[in-house]
């Protein structure tokens, strides 16, 4: 069966600070990858999306990049810090060739102070 | 106009009582509804998945799809303390990857 992790599973970090976000998928080959934030009290906003390795497209402008170095790990990035960027991050993959279910990570709750 | 509205409540209700959560769209080209619950400070997990129109039941749940109306909705039968959560529709066009799009989330408590 597959597992996806993501960790941290809290962090806090100080305005103008780095971020690494790391999520891995076990139990499957080849999947999309997805980065999601949700603000408090609302949906999810889907912030980068893979359909392979090396291969990102960003659905907003923002202060964070992805990176996908292997099939089934995908990091979310910044190189400093906003106190906008305070959230909880969700990672989710789906089954290429499968309809449009996505299945998601614990989450991280960042707070930028 | 959002792509996709849901009222965000919160809603409560008596344990046993029939839920009902609704979500409407405005993308005639959404073909994938889902609905997933999300307890407090976890990752959302997937409910039920409905493709175009029509229904689906599983135990408890009961998913609704209207396309001509594009109008969704999750039905709770026998809710129980247990399902108290926030439930978020989501939906996708049959392009590419398969982005999702999220309502913003209904926060439901069953009260025992």
């Amino acid at each position: 069966s597959q597992t996806i992790h993501q960790w941290p599973a809290t962090l806090v970090q100080p305005v103008g600070s780095p971020l690494s976000l790391e999520c891995t998928v076990e139990g499957t080959s080849n999947p999309n990858l997805y980065w999601y934030r949700q603000a408090a009290g609302r949906g999810l906003q889907l912030l980068f999306y893979s359909v392979g390795i090396g291969q990102i497209s960003s659905e907003v402008p923002q202060n964070l990049s992805a990176s996908r170095p292997q099939d089934r790990q995908f990091i979310l990035s910044s190189k400093k810090l906003l106190l906008s960027d305070s959230g909880f991050y969700l990672c989710a993959w789906r089954l290429k060739g499968s309809q449009a279910e996505q299945f998601f990570g614990p989450g991280t709750r960042l707070t930028v102070l | 106009q959002k792509e996709v509205e849901q009222d965000p409540g919160p809603l409560s209700v008596p344990e046993g009582a029939i839920v009902s959560l609704n979500c409407t769209y405005s993308n005639s080209a959404f073909q994938y509804f889902m609905w997933y619950r999300q307890y407090s400070r976890k990752g959302p997990e997937l409910l039920m998945y409905t493709y175009s129109s029509g229904n689906k039941e599983d135990g408890r749940f009961t998913a609704q799809v209207d396309k001509s109306s594009k109008y969704i909705s999750l039905f709770i039968r026998d809710s129980q303390p247990s399902d108290s959560a926030t439930y978020l529709c989501a939906m996708s066009a049959n392009q590419g990857a398969q982005k999702l799009v999220f309502g913003q989330g209904t926060r439901l408590t069953i009260n025992p």
